[in-house]
C-alpha cells in the first residue's frame, strides 16, 4: 500500500509556481521521499528525492518538513507540459532494491 | 543515448494464451525492474533484478507470471495462460545499482486479452 496521500487534482495556471503537496505522516527515518511523473501515455519520469534536507534541481525543489511528515514539490514556473500525473513515493533502500510502491497520485492540470 | 526500449508497444491476445513481453534497459544499467499499471490505476511492482543476485519475485501476482533476465540485459516477462484481468500496461525501469532512486522507465507494452 502506498505510504503517501495527495490530493487526487490540482489546476495551474501557465507561468505561476505550481507546489503539490504530499503527507507521509508515517514515514521512517531510513525512508525517502521521490516524486515521479507521468504523462499521459508515457512511461514515468523521475523529478527529484530528499531524505531530510530541501532539495533542488533542474526539474523541481523539494521542501520537506522538519518532522518530515510532509513535503511540497515545487515547479517554479509552471507550463503546459507539466500536465500529468505526478507520484510522491516514500521508499527506503533494501539491499539495493528500491520497490517503488506508486499510489493513484495527484493529476496537475497547467492552464494557458 | 537510448533510453529504455520495450517491444511490442501493443498486444492483444486470446485468455489463454501465452506472452511475452521485452525489455532492452539503458546500456550499463545494473538493476532492471517490471511494473505493471491497470487502467486508472497506480503503478504495482512486479519482478526486481540486480546484477546476478537472485531476483526479488515478491511483486508477481501468481505463478503464470515469471520473468527472466538474459546476460544482465535483456529481461522477458512471460505472462501463462493469460487472464482478462491480466489487460494493463506493462512497464520496465532500469537504474544504476547506486542511484536506484532514479529508475528510469520504458513507454511500456499494453496488453489487452480478449
Amino acid at each position: 500500500d502506498a505510504k503517501t496521500t495527495q490530493p487526487p487534482s490540482m489546476d495551474c495556471a501557465e507561468g505561476r509556481a505550481a507546489n503539490l503537496p504530499c503527507n507521509h505522516s508515517t514515514i521512517s527515518g531510513n525512508e525517502y521521499v521521490y516524486w515521479y511523473r507521468q504523462i499521459h501515455s508515457q512511461g514515468p519520469q523521475y523529478i527529484i528525492h530528499g531524505l531530510k534536507n530541501n532539495e533542488t534541481n533542474e526539474m523541481a525543489s523539494l521542501i520537506i518538513t522538519e518532522d518530515r511528515k510532509s513535503s511540497t514539490l515545487i515547479l517554479p514556473h509552471a507550463t503546459l507540459r507539466d500536465t500529468a500525473v505526478y507520484y510522491c513515493i516514500v521508499s527506503a533502500p533494501q539491499g539495493g532494491s528500491e520497490k517503488l510502491v506508486f499510489g493513484k497520485g495527484m493529476k496537475l492540470t497547467v492552464n494557458p | 543515448g537510448a533510453g529504455v526500449s520495450q517491444s511490442p508497444s501493443n498486444k492483444v491476445t486470446e485468455k489463454g494464451k501465452d506472452v511475452e513481453l521485452r525489455c532492452d534497459p539503458i546500456s550499463g544499467h545494473t538493476a532492471l525492474y517490471w511494473y505493471r499499471q491497470s487502467l486508472g490505476q497506480g503503478l504495482e511492482f512486479l519482478i526486481y533484478f540486480q546484477g546476478n543476485s537472485a531476483p526479488d519475485k515478491s511483486g508477481l501476482p501468481s505463478d503464470r507470471f515469471s520473468a527472466e533476465r538474459t546476460g544482465g540485459s535483456v529481461s522477458t516477462l512471460t505472462i501463462q495462460r493469460t487472464q482478462q484481468e491480466d489487460s494493463a500496461v506493462y512497464l520496465c525501469a532500469s537504474s544504476f545499482y547506486r542511484e536506484t532512486y532514479e529508475q528510469y522507465f520504458g513507454p511500456g507494452t499494453r496488453l489487452t486479452v480478449t
